[in-house]
């Protein structure tokens, strides 16, 4: 699997948009970019995943770059439930086997 | 509440003793995983399981750790003669999709934090 960078913490005002940024740049073309986030004493929460399209759901946005290199995940309007950690994850879905995670983004929002 | 269990939450042993860990799936998620925590890093995978079948296993997973999914429901992972690097907060996990693309979506249960003294 492709590894990812991501910057170590992110602060945002609570009501704004939080965008956190993930490299991929030696991702194949069958992997997947994933995101999941680790509230504080929680198990990891699945967030969204994708290939090469824009994808949205209730939760976030993920904008993938025409290169695939890179990632933004979109939090449109962040609340202080947001604070977590952030796991951005690029997988091969040819075998169901691990998540890879590294130290992720530690976002914290503030008022 | 459908979601990942396991039991116990915390667990507080001594070195040298043997602990067992459960996790109750997701009703009909025929697969589980095993994860381990330790402060301020990611999730590491340990094992993962299609229904009953072990399918792979971490190179972290020692001799002294074991993995069971008997009847493809609940799973159980023992540590034996348990040392004080065990410590970590073990997760487990489950997924639902079968076919291909398979999916990365696993969800998580709140995971068992276990501290040898």
């Amino acid at each position: 699997d492709a590894k990812t960078t991501q910057p170590t913490s992110m602060d945002c005002a609570e009501g704004r948009a939080a965008n956190l940024p993930c490299n991929h740049s030696t991702i194949s073309g069958n992997e997947y970019v994933y995101w999941y986030r680790q509230i504080h004493s929680q198990g990891p929460q699945y967030i969204i995943h994708g290939l090469k399209n824009n994808e949205t759901n209730e939760m976030a946005s993920l904008i993938i770059t025409e290169d695939r290199k890179s990632s933004t995940l979109i939090l449109p309007h962040a609340t202080l439930r947001d604070t977590a950690v952030y796991y951005c994850i690029v997988a091969y879905t040819g075998t169901a086997s691990k998540l890879t995670f590294g130290t992720g983004t530690r976002l914290q929002v503030t008022l | 509440d459908t979601g990942v269990s396991q039991d116990p939450r915390h667990k507080i042993t001594k070195r040298g003793q043997n602990v067992t860990f459960r996790c109750d799936p997701i009703s009909e998620h025929n697969r589980l995983y095993w994860y381990r925590q330790t402060l301020g890093q990611g999730p590491e995978f340990l094992t993962y399981f299609q229904n009953e079948a072990q399918l792979e296993k971490s190179r972290l997973l020692s001799d002294r750790f074991s993995a069971e999914r008997p009847k493809g429901s609940f799973s159980t992972l023992e540590i034996q003669r348990t040392e004080q690097g065990d410590s970590a907060m073990y997760l487990c996990a489950s997924s639902p999709r079968q076919g291909f693309p398979l999916s990365y979506e696993q969800y998580f249960g709140p995971g068992t934090r276990l501290t040898v003294t």
